[in-house]
């Protein structure tokens, strides 16, 4: 398999539930991206991390917990969440932190009820 | 407020003809600029870029133009071909902290009549 995959591809879930979105990058890159896609808004960009180092925390809230335990993988742990954070989330990487292009993954389909 | 404005939602052309994507930009440290290209149910897929020193960059039928006195960028498909009906987003890039991040734009839904 090649490119940026995320899993899962829809989720759905409630207030109190605590779920884990996954992402793993088969491009040999070194920095991996999350990014939060609300109806009719722009891409958001959330969490950047180099070399498994968080680089970038863009006021995300704490209910948004991110992990990068090696340069191939991210998830995003989410915990108590709200209706507004219902969204696509996109999973990106790039050779670097300091590299313009980046590959994005298809995205998770939240839904919070 | 938005930094990357692609001002129209959609854009309708027909085959052969010529598609011209706009976007205008407000910051001045944005100094590379990225055009992806989305398929429903999947992810951005990078298409072209400019880097701010160059006026145009050309790739086959993809050419993209920039205008920094303007902050003014265009997507021109020449031919266009239905299979280039997508969304289609502007993205500008400037150096964070510690890393490069693109501002995105909405997108434009581009939609080829054959």
């Amino acid at each position: 398999e090649t490119g940026v995959t995320q899993t899962p591809r829809h989720l759905v879930m409630g207030m109190t539930n605590k779920k884990s979105l996954k992402c793993e990058q088969h491009l040999g890159h070194n920095a991996m991206y999350w990014y939060k896609q609300s109806a009719k808004k722009p891409l958001e960009l959330m969490f950047v991390y180099n070399f498994k180092e968080q680089t970038e925390n863009n006021s995300v809230p704490s209910r948004f917990s991110p992990e990068c335990p090696n340069s191939s993988h991210l998830f995003l742990h989410l915990h108590t969440l709200q209706p507004e954070d219902s969204a696509l989330y996109l999973c990106a990487s790039s050779r670097g932190a300091q590299e313009n292009i980046q590959y994005f993954g298809a995205g998770t389909r939240l839904s919070v009820l | 407020d938005q930094q990357v404005k692609q001002n129209s939602p959609s854009l309708s052309v027909q085959e052969g003809r010529i598609s011209i994507l706009n976007c205008d930009y407000t910051n001045s440290m944005f100094d590379y600029f990225l055009w992806y290209k989305k398929y429903p149910a999947e992810g951005p897929t990078f298409l072209i870029s400019i880097s701010s020193i160059k006026d145009k960059n050309e790739d086959g039928r993809f050419t993209v133009f920039l205008n920094k006195s303007a902050k003014h960028l265009s997507l021109h498909i020449v031919p266009s071909q239905p299979g280039d009906s997508a969304v289609y987003f502007c993205a500008a890039s400037a150096l964070g902290a510690g890393s490069y991040q693109l501002t995105f734009g909405k997108g434009t839904k581009l939609s080829v009549i054959p």
